[in-house]
């Protein structure tokens, strides 16, 4: 079993819905990060959170500590917001991430 | 452009050939990354640089690879004698304590072994 879990492997949406993907993981850490990746293979850190949840535009990311799960919500989606998003830890005592395997979400318009 | 960079961005080999990456990071971050990422998976973990210091290597890391940080700036990453499955992304990533740990990714050298 993979420390870092994210569900679903796919997602496939019409313009405008509420998309939500899920990352469950087994260790202990210090931070959770949701990634964005692009055709072409470029990453960008979208949020890194420990507690609680953050807000960037019409992305939002919550995380529950005690249950090992968190959540990226976007909100309206676009065509724009399709990509590969990745849960990522930060193990506890480590400086290493461990990723999970992505999740591919593609947005129709 | 103050990202972290690395070249070659494509790199095709003939299995055996020995082929060498490089990576640029943020001027100030004091760490390393280095990670590979094969087509459907997330990116695997596989050294890490505090300045100079390789301070962790995956077990992921055969003998073939080897990775340097001479003067705690850029980075190299050799394959000696590549193998089909050595085929991947390979991802680069600083960050310093300034900036809450956040990694801050390069573009990625693709690999290709013929």
């Amino acid at each position: 079993k993979n420390e870092v879990e994210q569900s679903p492997q796919n997602l496939t949406a019409q313009e405008g819905e509420f998309i939500t993907i899920n990352c469950s993981y087994s260790v202990g850490i210090s931070a959770l990060h949701w990634l964005q990746q692009h055709p072409g293979g470029g990453i960008v850190s979208l949020f890194m959170l420990s507690s609680g949840k953050k807000k960037h535009g019409r992305l939002i990311a919550t995380i529950n500590i005690q249950e090992k799960h968190s959540s990226l919500h976007i909100t309206a989606s676009h065509p724009r917001d399709s990509a590969v998003y990745i849960c990522a830890v930060s193990v506890q005592g480590a400086q290493k991430l461990v990723f999970g395997q992505g999740t591919r979400l593609t947005i129709n318009p | 452009d103050t990202g972290v960079s690395q070249d070659p961005r494509h790199k095709i080999t003939k299995r055996g050939q020995n082929v060498t990456f490089r990576c640029d990071p943020i001027s100030e971050h004091n760490r390393l990354y280095w990670y590979r990422q094969t087509l459907g998976q997330g990116p695997e973990f596989l050294t890490y640089f505090q300045n100079e210091a390789q301070l962790e290597k995956s077990r992921l890391l055969s003998d073939r690879f080897s990775a340097e940080r001479p003067k705690g700036s850029f980075s190299t990453l050799e394959i000696q004698r590549t193998e089909q499955g050595d085929s991947a992304m390979y991802l680069c990533a600083s960050t310093s304590v300034s900036s809450y740990n956040e990694q801050f990714f390069g573009p990625g050298t693709r690999l290709t072994v013929l």
